[in-house]
């Protein structure tokens, strides 16, 4: 039983254009949500994060919106570029509630943006 | 500072036989989380070890276990190997503070390829 999903196993977008990902979750204990990006033959890297208190945060290109009430959140990317293609994903943790912070990932999505 | 480093990178192994892979954190860092990663599954959470003690356990048979030494390095063993093993493994450190979140940042994993 998958905590975070993201429906979207692929994605193409042409370049220039907004690029937008999405994952929803499951377990309402979660209040820590990031974004990761993976390229083939490298560990994925973290790209951005939201605290369950806010419903936006915003880092350059990079926006991720948060609804807890529909349990769903997701990545906007503003203009995409060719270098964005990659696998993203979504990854949640109860941080408040838990002493560690656990993460769960998403099965990710394959962006493609094309030239 | 150096990166995550993992070993080895490739290895292929036969049904029955048994495997050991290692992590070397960031220096300072004293959590490794390790991951299974297959595709359509994302990253699952194996398990974290902290200052040699294993703080948090995914839900994956006894066939796997891991182990962290005094200097943070950590292994992890998967005996009796099945098909459904092969997989990217990823290691990721961090901190490990607890109180807020600790970012991860993650090796370029060891491909297993059980035949």
């Amino acid at each position: 039983d998958q905590q975070v999903k993201q429906n979207s196993p692929s994605l193409s977008v042409q370049e220039g254009r907004i690029s937008i990902l999405n994952c929803d979750y499951t377990n309402s204990m979660f209040d820590y949500f990031l974004w990761y990006k993976k390229y083939p033959a490298e560990g994925p890297t973290f790209l951005i994060s939201i605290s369950s208190i806010k419903d936006k945060n915003e880092d350059g290109r990079f926006t991720v919106f948060l609804n807890k009430s529909a349990k769903h959140l997701s990545l906007h990317i503003v203009p995409s570029q060719p270098g964005d293609s990659a696998v993203y994903f979504c990854a949640a943790s109860a941080l408040m509630k838990t002493s560690y912070d656990k993460v769960i990932f998403g099965p990710g999505t394959s962006l493609s943006v094309i030239p | 500072k150096a990166g995550v480093t993992q070993t080895p990178r490739y290895l292929i192994k036969t049904r029955g036989q048994q495997v050991t892979l290692s992590c070397s954190p960031i220096s300072g860092h004293r959590s490794v989380s390790w991951y299974q990663q297959t595709p359509g599954q994302g990253l699952q959470f194996l398990f974290e070890y902290f200052s040699e003690t294993q703080r948090n356990k995914g839900n994956f048979p006894g066939r796997f276990s891991g182990r962290q030494f005094s200097n943070s390095r950590s292994e992890m063993n998967v005996s009796t190997l099945e098909l459904g093993d092969s997989a990217l493994y990823l290691c990721a450190s961090s901190p490990g503070n607890s109180g807020g979140y600790n970012e991860q940042f993650f090796g370029p994993g060891t491909r297993l390829t059980v035949l």
